[in-house]
Protein backbone atom coordinates (compact mmCIF):
# COMPACT_ATOMS: atom_id res chain seq x y z
CA UNK A 1 0.00 0.00 0.00
CA UNK A 2 0.76 3.92 -0.19
CA UNK A 3 3.57 4.80 2.11
CA UNK A 4 5.38 7.85 3.61
CA UNK A 5 9.00 7.49 5.09
CA UNK A 6 9.88 10.41 7.06
CA UNK A 7 13.78 10.23 8.23
CA UNK A 8 14.95 10.93 11.18
CA UNK A 9 12.90 9.81 13.76
CA UNK A 10 14.96 11.96 16.58
CA UNK A 11 16.87 14.83 16.34
CA UNK A 12 18.88 16.47 19.22
CA UNK A 13 20.14 19.77 18.27
CA UNK A 14 21.73 22.79 20.27
CA UNK A 15 19.50 25.83 19.93
CA UNK A 16 21.19 28.14 16.90
CA UNK A 17 21.78 24.62 14.88
CA UNK A 18 20.08 24.13 11.74
CA UNK A 19 17.75 21.17 11.27
CA UNK A 20 15.79 19.03 8.40
CA UNK A 21 14.28 16.13 7.56
CA UNK A 22 12.75 14.01 5.00
CA UNK A 23 9.88 12.60 3.56
CA UNK A 24 9.34 9.93 1.32
CA UNK A 25 6.41 8.44 -0.80
CA UNK A 26 6.30 5.43 -2.44
CA UNK A 27 4.01 6.88 -4.68
CA UNK A 28 3.27 9.69 -6.69
CA UNK A 29 1.65 12.41 -4.61
CA UNK A 30 -1.04 15.33 -5.89
CA UNK A 31 0.30 17.86 -2.53
CA UNK A 32 2.14 17.08 0.90
CA UNK A 33 1.52 18.61 3.47
CA UNK A 34 3.54 19.43 6.76
CA UNK A 35 1.97 19.59 10.35
CA UNK A 36 4.06 20.32 13.33
CA UNK A 37 2.64 18.68 17.03
CA UNK A 38 3.72 19.85 19.77
CA UNK A 39 4.29 17.36 23.11
CA UNK A 40 0.68 16.90 24.46
CA UNK A 41 -0.71 18.68 21.81
CA UNK A 42 -2.25 18.03 18.58
CA UNK A 43 -1.20 18.47 14.85
CA UNK A 44 -1.30 21.91 13.44
CA UNK A 45 -0.91 22.77 9.83
CA UNK A 46 1.92 24.53 8.48
CA UNK A 47 1.92 24.67 5.00
CA UNK A 48 0.92 22.26 1.24
CA UNK A 49 3.09 21.74 -1.52
CA UNK A 50 1.35 21.15 -4.68
CA UNK A 51 4.12 21.37 -8.03
CA UNK A 52 6.92 19.92 -8.46
CA UNK A 53 10.09 21.63 -7.49
CA UNK A 54 8.05 24.16 -5.16
CA UNK A 55 9.70 26.16 -2.75
CA UNK A 56 7.88 27.53 0.38
CA UNK A 57 9.38 29.28 2.90
CA UNK A 58 8.02 30.70 6.39
CA UNK A 59 10.23 32.78 8.05
CA UNK A 60 13.15 30.45 9.35
CA UNK A 61 11.07 27.11 7.44
CA UNK A 62 11.74 26.25 4.13
CA UNK A 63 9.66 23.78 3.02
CA UNK A 64 10.97 21.75 -1.16
CA UNK A 65 8.43 19.56 -3.30
CA UNK A 66 11.15 17.06 -5.27
CA UNK A 67 10.58 17.35 -8.56
CA UNK A 68 9.01 13.84 -9.19
CA UNK A 69 6.65 14.68 -6.44
CA UNK A 70 7.75 11.74 -4.40
CA UNK A 71 9.60 13.42 -1.86
CA UNK A 72 9.69 16.39 0.35
CA UNK A 73 11.69 17.98 3.21
CA UNK A 74 11.62 20.72 5.55
CA UNK A 75 14.68 22.87 6.93
CA UNK A 76 14.45 24.93 10.12
CA UNK A 77 17.65 27.56 10.02
CA UNK A 78 19.10 28.75 13.72
CA UNK A 79 16.27 26.67 15.36
CA UNK A 80 14.91 28.12 18.57
CA UNK A 81 13.33 26.33 21.70
CA UNK A 82 10.11 27.07 20.56
CA UNK A 83 10.59 24.84 17.60
CA UNK A 84 10.50 22.16 20.17
CA UNK A 85 8.25 19.16 18.57
CA UNK A 86 7.45 16.28 15.94
CA UNK A 87 6.78 17.75 12.45
CA UNK A 88 4.98 15.32 9.91
CA UNK A 89 4.49 15.15 6.56
CA UNK A 90 1.50 14.08 5.00
CA UNK A 91 0.95 12.73 1.64
CA UNK A 92 -2.40 13.73 -0.04
CA UNK A 93 -3.90 12.53 -3.26
CA UNK A 94 -3.28 8.96 -3.45
CA UNK A 95 -5.48 7.02 -5.99
CA UNK A 96 -7.73 10.16 -6.35
CA UNK A 97 -8.63 10.54 -3.21
CA UNK A 98 -9.99 13.77 -2.34
CA UNK A 99 -9.91 13.02 1.69
CA UNK A 100 -7.36 10.42 2.70
CA UNK A 101 -3.89 11.81 4.35
CA UNK A 102 -1.18 9.62 4.68
CA UNK A 103 1.00 10.57 7.35
CA UNK A 104 4.81 10.28 8.20
CA UNK A 105 5.71 8.72 11.08
CA UNK A 106 7.41 12.05 12.16
CA UNK A 107 10.45 13.52 13.41
CA UNK A 108 10.61 14.26 17.01
CA UNK A 109 13.08 17.18 17.38
CA UNK A 110 14.50 18.30 20.59
CA UNK A 111 16.08 21.69 21.19
CA UNK A 112 18.78 22.21 23.79
CA UNK A 113 18.98 25.89 24.85
CA UNK B 1 -12.90 29.49 20.70
CA UNK B 2 -13.81 28.53 17.39
CA UNK B 3 -11.87 25.69 16.44
CA UNK B 4 -12.25 22.43 16.05
CA UNK B 5 -13.58 20.77 19.63
CA UNK B 6 -13.90 17.11 20.57
CA UNK B 7 -15.47 15.42 23.64
CA UNK B 8 -14.79 14.02 25.21
CA UNK B 9 -11.44 14.59 25.90
CA UNK B 10 -10.51 11.34 27.74
CA UNK B 11 -12.19 8.26 28.60
CA UNK B 12 -11.21 4.83 29.77
CA UNK B 13 -13.40 2.10 29.18
CA UNK B 14 -13.89 -1.85 30.33
CA UNK B 15 -13.01 -4.36 27.19
CA UNK B 16 -16.15 -5.06 25.67
CA UNK B 17 -17.86 -1.46 26.24
CA UNK B 18 -19.27 0.42 23.69
CA UNK B 19 -17.69 4.11 23.23
CA UNK B 20 -18.95 7.27 21.32
CA UNK B 21 -16.84 10.09 20.72
CA UNK B 22 -18.00 13.39 19.20
CA UNK B 23 -16.39 16.02 17.11
CA UNK B 24 -17.44 20.04 16.45
CA UNK B 25 -15.97 21.47 13.00
CA UNK B 26 -15.14 25.00 12.67
CA UNK B 27 -18.44 25.90 11.86
CA UNK B 28 -18.07 26.52 8.21
CA UNK B 29 -16.54 23.28 7.12
CA UNK B 30 -18.22 21.11 5.27
CA UNK B 31 -15.60 18.44 5.12
CA UNK B 32 -14.50 16.41 8.68
CA UNK B 33 -12.26 13.93 9.08
CA UNK B 34 -11.14 10.72 11.40
CA UNK B 35 -8.09 9.96 12.13
CA UNK B 36 -6.71 7.79 15.02
CA UNK B 37 -2.86 8.12 16.47
CA UNK B 38 -0.86 6.19 18.96
CA UNK B 39 2.44 6.74 20.28
CA UNK B 40 5.19 7.55 18.10
CA UNK B 41 3.07 7.59 15.01
CA UNK B 42 1.51 9.49 13.13
CA UNK B 43 -2.49 9.83 12.89
CA UNK B 44 -3.76 7.23 10.70
CA UNK B 45 -6.84 7.84 8.72
CA UNK B 46 -10.25 6.47 9.39
CA UNK B 47 -12.89 8.28 7.57
CA UNK B 48 -14.04 11.33 6.31
CA UNK B 49 -17.30 13.07 5.49
CA UNK B 50 -18.14 15.70 3.21
CA UNK B 51 -21.23 17.24 4.71
CA UNK B 52 -23.23 14.64 5.55
CA UNK B 53 -21.89 12.16 2.68
CA UNK B 54 -19.73 9.70 4.36
CA UNK B 55 -17.33 9.51 1.38
CA UNK B 56 -14.43 7.28 2.25
CA UNK B 57 -13.27 4.72 5.07
CA UNK B 58 -9.71 3.00 5.70
CA UNK B 59 -9.74 -0.37 4.91
CA UNK B 60 -8.33 -0.92 8.45
CA UNK B 61 -11.53 0.23 9.82
CA UNK B 62 -13.11 -2.77 11.73
CA UNK B 63 -16.88 -3.18 11.63
CA UNK B 64 -16.81 -2.40 14.98
CA UNK B 65 -16.62 1.17 13.87
CA UNK B 66 -18.92 3.30 12.43
CA UNK B 67 -19.16 7.08 12.18
CA UNK B 68 -21.98 9.61 11.26
CA UNK B 69 -22.44 12.98 10.84
CA UNK B 70 -26.24 13.04 10.32
CA UNK B 71 -26.84 16.99 9.50
CA UNK B 72 -23.56 17.90 8.09
CA UNK B 73 -22.47 19.38 11.37
CA UNK B 74 -21.01 17.64 14.89
CA UNK B 75 -19.74 14.06 14.12
CA UNK B 76 -19.70 11.15 16.21
CA UNK B 77 -17.50 7.76 16.30
CA UNK B 78 -18.39 4.61 17.93
CA UNK B 79 -15.89 2.37 19.16
CA UNK B 80 -18.62 -1.40 20.23
CA UNK B 81 -17.74 -4.19 22.15
CA UNK B 82 -13.96 -2.07 22.71
CA UNK B 83 -10.23 -4.09 22.67
CA UNK B 84 -7.23 -3.03 24.34
CA UNK B 85 -6.00 -2.48 20.98
CA UNK B 86 -8.09 0.62 20.65
CA UNK B 87 -6.70 2.77 23.01
CA UNK B 88 -5.42 5.33 21.25
CA UNK B 89 -5.89 9.22 20.58
CA UNK B 90 -8.35 9.81 18.36
CA UNK B 91 -8.16 12.79 15.92
CA UNK B 92 -11.05 15.00 14.44
CA UNK B 93 -10.05 17.53 11.98
CA UNK B 94 -12.32 19.75 9.21
CA UNK B 95 -11.71 21.25 6.38
CA UNK B 96 -13.50 23.65 3.70
CA UNK B 97 -14.15 21.74 0.64
CA UNK B 98 -11.11 22.13 -2.18
CA UNK B 99 -8.74 23.34 0.52
CA UNK B 100 -6.72 20.35 1.58
CA UNK B 101 -5.23 21.72 4.58
CA UNK B 102 -7.13 20.48 7.50
CA UNK B 103 -7.28 21.44 11.53
CA UNK B 104 -7.06 19.45 14.05
CA UNK B 105 -9.43 19.44 17.38
CA UNK B 106 -7.50 18.18 20.82
CA UNK B 107 -8.27 14.68 20.50
CA UNK B 108 -10.13 12.06 22.65
CA UNK B 109 -7.50 9.64 24.23
CA UNK B 110 -9.05 5.98 25.02
CA UNK B 111 -8.00 3.49 26.81
CA UNK B 112 -9.54 0.08 27.03
CA UNK B 113 -8.53 -1.79 30.11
Amino acid sequence: GQQVMQIPQYQHVQEGEDFTTYCNSSTTLSNIQWYKQRPGGHPVFLIQLVKSGEVKKQKRLTFQFGEAKKNSSLHITATQTTDVGTYFCAGGGYGGSQGNLIFGKGTKLSVKP
Amino acid sequence: DTGVSQDPRHKITKRGQNVTFRCDPISEHNRLYWYRQTLGQGPEFLTYFQNEAQLEKSRLLSDRFSAERPKGSFSTLEIQRTEQGDSAMYLCASSLYGAQDQYFGPGTRLLVL
